[in-house]
C-alpha cells in the first residue's frame, strides 16, 4: 500500500490562480520529491527537498516540508492551463525506491 | 541525451499468457527501477536493478520478475497474467547515488 496521502484528491482552478497540494507520509525520510504526470504518461521530476530543509523554490513552485508533522505542501503560483496534470509526492527512504502518494489531479481552466 | 525509452507502448494480452516489457535507461544511468500504476493501488514499486543485480524488491508475487543486461537495459516479465495485472508499467533510471529518478513514458498493458 502507498505510504503517502495527498489532499485534495482533485483541484479545479482558473488560470492565474495559485494551486496548493498537501502530502502526508508515515515514516522517516531522507528526502521528499514531487513529480508531475500528464494524462497517464511518465512522471516528470519537479523538485526535491531534503529532510533538513524547510522550504525550497523552483520557478513558480514552492515546496515546504514539516518533518515533525510528516507533511509537505506544493504551491504552484500563477497557474497555467499547461499545469493541468496529476501531482504526486514521493518519499525516498533509500535504496533507489520511491514511495508515492495517492496524487492530486489539478485542472487549470483558461 | 535521449530519455528513458520503453517498448512496447501498448500491449493487449489474455489471461494466462506471459509478457515481457523492455526499458532502455538514459545513457550512463546504471540503476533501473520498475513501478506499476493502477487506479486502485496507485504507483507501486516493483524492483530495482543495478549492474545486472536486483538490489531491491517490492511486495509483488513471484510472477513478476526482471533482469538487467550489461548495457543497463532492463526487462520485466509477468507470467500467468491475471486481469488485475492490467496497468501502466513505468521504468525509471538514475545515476548511482542520485535520488531523483527519470521516468519513461510507460507501457500500458491490458489483460483480457
Amino acid at each position: 500500500s502507498q505510504q503517502g496521502e495527498e489532499d485534495p484528491q482533485a483541484l479545479s482552478i482558473q488560470e492565474g490562480e495559485n494551486a496548493t497540494m498537501n502530502c502526508s507520509y508515515k515514516t522517516s525520510i531522507n528526502n521528499l520529491q514531487w513529480y508531475r504526470q500528464n494524462s497517464g504518461r511518465g512522471l516528470v521530476h519537479l523538485i526535491l527537498i531534503r529532510s533538513n530543509e524547510r522550504e525550497k523554490h523552483s520557478g513558480r513552485l514552492r515546496v515546504t516540508l514539516d518533518t515533525s508533522k510528516k507533511s509537505s505542501s506544493l504551491l504552484i503560483t500563477a497557474s497555467r492551463a499547461a499545469d493541468t496534470a496529476s501531482y504526486f509526492c514521493a518519499t525516498y527512504p533509500g535504496f533507489q525506491k520511491l514511495v508515492f502518494g495517492t496524487g492530486t489531479r489539478l485542472l487549470v481552466s483558461p | 541525451k535521449a530519455g528513458v525509452t520503453q517498448t512496447p507502448r501498448y500491449l493487449i494480452k489474455t489471461r494466462g499468457q506471459q509478457v515481457t516489457l523492455s526499458c532502455s535507461p538514459i545513457s550512463g544511468h546504471r540503476s533501473v527501477s520498475w513501478y506499476q500504476q493502477t487506479p486502485g493501488q496507485g504507483l507501486q514499486f516493483l524492483f530495482e536493478y543495478f549492474s545486472e543485480t536486483q538490489r531491491n524488491k517490492g511486495n509483488f508475487p513471484g510472477r513478476f520478475s526482471g533482469r538487467q543486461f550489461s548495457n543497463s537495459r532492463s526487462e520485466m516479465n509477468v507470467s500467468t497474467l491475471e486481469l488485475g495485472d492490467s496497468a501502466l508499467y513505468l521504468c525509471a533510471s538514475s545515476l548511482e547515488g542520485e535520488e531523483t529518478q527519470y521516468f519513461g513514458p510507460g507501457t500500458r498493458l491490458l489483460v483480457l
